[in-house]
C-alpha cells in the first residue's frame, strides 16, 4: 500500500527566505505527483504536477523535483512572502491511473513578515 | 467558469439520518472523485468515477454511495449517518493526466 509522508508537519520562516518542503512515498510505481496548496477553510489548489517521466516542474517562484527511484519529491519556494502561508500537500497517483491520489498529511507553512 | 461546486457548505445531521452531498463541475472532466479530510488522517479517497455510468470504491467507501448519471454531476450519499462520518468532504475533477480541481468542501457534523 502506498504511503506518503511529509516532513516537517509545520515550518515557520521569516519573509524573503528560500525554503524546501519534502515529500516521500513508499512505492515508486507512480503515474504522477502533484503539489497542492490549501488555505484555512478552503479547498485544495493544484500548484505543480510532475509526470513520472519528468524530473522537475517550475511555476513562478515554485520549483518541484521528483526522484522516483528514491521515492522523494521536493517543493522549493524562492523568496518567500507572507501570502505563501498555507498548508502544502503532496499526492501521488499510482500507475493504475484514474486519478486515485494518495495524499501526505501536509506541511503547514507560516511566513513571518 | 464555476469549476467544481459543492453543496451544502455546512450540514449537521443526527445519527441515522441520510443525506446527499452534491458536486457539479462545468469543465467537461471525465474523472470525478470524493475525498474526506480528517485531522491526523489527511485526505482519503471515498469513491471515484472515470466517466458517466462508471464508479468504483476508494480507500474508505463504507457507509457511502455514489452514482454518475451525467458527466457534470457526482453526488455522494450517506445512507445512515454515524458520528465517525463527521468530516470535511471534498469533491474533485480532472481530465486524464492533468491536475485535480477541488471544490470548496462540505463540512458535515453528525451528532
Amino acid at each position: 500500500k502506498q504511503e506518503v509522508t511529509q516532513i516537517p508537519a509545520a515550518l515557520s520562516v521569516p519573509e524573503g527566505e528560500n525554503l524546501v518542503l519534502n515529500c516521500s512515498f513508499t512505492d515508486s510505481a507512480i503515474y504522477n505527483l502533484q503539489w497542492f496548496r490549501q488555505d484555512p477553510g478552503k479547498g485544495l489548489t493544484s500548484l505543480l504536477l510532475i509526470q513520472s517521466s519528468q524530473r522537475e516542474q517550475t511555476s513562478g517562484r515554485l520549483n518541484a523535483s521528483l526522484d522516483k527511484s528514491s521515492g522523494r519529491s521536493t517543493l522549493y519556494i524562492a523568496a518567500s512572502q507572507p501570502g505563501d502561508s498555507a498548508t502544502y500537500l503532496c499526492a501521488v497517483e499510482g500507475i493504475q491511473g484514474a486519478q486515485k491520489l494518495v495524499f501526505g498529511q501536509g506541511t503547514r507553512l507560516t511566513i513571518n513578515p | 467558469n464555476a469549476g467544481v461546486t459543492q453543496t451544502p457548505k455546512f450540514q449537521v445531521l443526527k445519527t441515522g439520518q441520510s443525506m446527499t452531498l452534491q458536486c457539479a463541475q462545468d469543465m467537461n472532466h471525465e474523472y470525478m472523485s470524493w475525498y474526506r479530510q480528517d485531522p491526523g488522517m489527511g485526505l482519503r479517497l471515498i469513491h471515484y468515477s472515470v466517466g458517466a455510468g462508471i464508479t468504483d470504491q476508494g480507500e474508505v467507501p463504507n457507509g457511502y454511495n455514489v452514482s454518475r448519471s451525467t458527466t457534470e454531476d457526482f453526488p455522494l450519499r450517506l445512507l445512515s449517518a454515524a458520528p465517525s462520518q463527521t468530516s470535511v468532504y471534498f469533491c474533485a475533477s480532472s481530465t486524464v493526466g492533468r491536475e485535480l480541481f477541488f471544490g470548496e468542501g462540505s463540512r458535515l457534523t453528525v451528532l
